[in-house]
């Protein structure tokens, strides 16, 4: 089974540059993840979604972040304009319903100078 | 939001078991407990989930207290490829919040040859 697919790995913007990251979750999986990772730290939520519709965004910054999932499958994540503290690694997961667990990705790797 | 307390870093020999403790003294009825496992340069690893009672997969086991007030994983036979970052998580039910995920800081296991 193929896992949680994402592109790109790694990424260098300057500020004030925009930046978007795709997701492929698992075939199958009606819930998606963004994470934003920073160094040293746990990944925190940005965003959930169940299908195509958003389930949290409360830890999004919505001036500058933005993200969607059209058809329910693939989901995209963009930054404009950038900042230097946007600096992190940004994961994607997904998961069936329920309390089961969330698969994820390798993570984009985004720097920020 | 349920907090779990986890010790910053263990030390384990190759092919020893390993018992990492997590205390969730806030626990609600309804919070699931999960571990993640977090590899350097990759994205977490579910490993294990439980409501009530002990857990076994292929990864790991999952001990949890009677009053759920902590849990134990078991790695059975720890590898050098177990040296990672461990997540111990409190999910709520998928309608609270849509079961979100909050990472803490974690322990950091190394494992010697």
């Amino acid at each position: 089974e193929a896992g949680v697919a994402q592109s790109p790995r790694y990424k260098i913007i300057e500020k004030r540059q925009s930046v978007a990251f795709w997701c492929n979750p698992i075939s199958g999986h009606a819930t998606l993840y963004w994470y934003q990772q920073i160094l040293g730290q746990g990944p925190k939520l940005l965003i959930q979604f169940q299908n195509n519709g958003v389930v949290d965004d409360s830890q999004l910054p919505k001036d500058r972040f933005s993200a969607e999932r059209l058809k329910g499958v693939d989901s995209t994540l963009k930054i404009q304009p950038a900042k230097l503290e946007d600096s992190a690694v940004y994961l994607c997961a997904s998961s069936l319903e329920g309390a089961s667990g969330q698969y994820f990705g390798p993570g984009t790797r985004l720097t920020v100078t | 939001d349920a907090k779990t307390t986890q010790p910053n870093s263990m030390e384990s020999n190759e092919e020893e078991p390993v018992h990492l403790p997590c205390n969730h003294s806030t626990i609600s009825g309804t919070d699931y407990i999960h571990w993640y496992r977090q590899l350097p340069s990759q994205g977490p690893e579910y490993v294990i989930h439980g409501l009530t009672s002990n857990v076994n997969n292929r990864m790991a086991s999952l001990a949890i207290a009677e009053d759920r007030k902590s849990s134990t994983l078991i790695l059975h036979r720890a590898t050098l490829r177990d040296a990672a970052v461990y997540y111990c998580i409190l999910r709520p039910p998928y309608y609270n919040q849509g079961g979100k995920l909050i990472f803490g800081q974690g322990t950091e296991l190394s494992v010697k040859p």
